[in-house]
């Protein structure tokens, strides 16, 4: 089962752009990340924030974390045509296996 | 290193055939994990295993799925009998225990059940 929601679940933007993404979760974790998924591939990872940080930056990206409400948002500024994509959340549960359990992903489609 | 393969790419197959999918993890990884993603949706948990062992299973994988990972390299997920609600896309990951929490995906394999 899905550990929560994303919002928008699709968003269409004009390149230089900003988009941000919202992720709820239900549980308590210890790590939360974000990933990024081009039409009919694989994952990839792209920026992880612990459950005791509030904000992290990687390049063009930026996460914040709020657990008290269970939820984290992405941010991408400037965005360009290659971030076109779907994005999900994962967190992993506090779990020993580190498994990760998905949102429900936001469909980002950056217009030229 | 040219990370995670899956083989094959897309699997086409009739209604109560049976069907095997491989995984080949990142070398020096000895977490092995695999996932389904339906159209529209995340991924979901299947099976996770550390080393050649399989320490945890979804409910979602039911007696027709088995996964094996002999000698703690490669894995392979089997799903007998297959059925129309099998039809997804089947993701490995892997990552390296005592790293990040970050997994590496494969491409996936695209099941079709005709």
């Amino acid at each position: 089962s899905q550990q929560g929601e994303e919002d928008p679940q699709a968003l269409s933007i004009q390149e230089g752009e900003n988009a941000t993404m919202n992720c709820s979760y239900k549980t308590s974790i210890n790590n939360l990340q974000w990933y990024r998924q081009n039409s009919g591939r694989g994952l990839v990872h792209l920026i992880l924030i612990r459950s005791n940080e509030r904000e992290k930056h990687s390049g063009r990206l930026r996460v914040t974390l709020d657990t008290s409400k269970k939820s984290s948002s992405l941010l991408i500024t400037a965005s360009r045509a290659a971030d076109t994509a779907s994005y999900f959340c994962a967190t992993d549960g506090r779990g020993a296996t580190n498994k990760l359990i998905f949102g429900t992903g936001t469909l980002l489609a950056v217009q030229p | 290193d040219t990370g995670v393969s899956q083989n094959p790419r897309h699997k086409i197959t009739k209604r109560g055939q049976n069907v095997t999918f491989r995984c080949d993890p990142i070398s020096e990884h000895n977490r092995l994990y695999w996932y389904r993603q339906t159209l529209g949706q995340g991924p979901e948990f299947l099976t996770y295993f550390q080393n050649e062992a399989q320490l945890e299973k979804s409910r979602l994988l039911s007696d027709r799925f088995s996964a094996e990972r002999p000698k703690g390299s490669f894995s392979t997920l089997e799903i007998q009998r297959t059925e129309q609600g099998d039809s997804a896309m089947y993701l490995c990951a892997s990552s390296f225990s005592t790293s990040s929490y970050e997994q590496y995906f494969g491409p996936g394999t695209r099941l079709t059940v005709t």
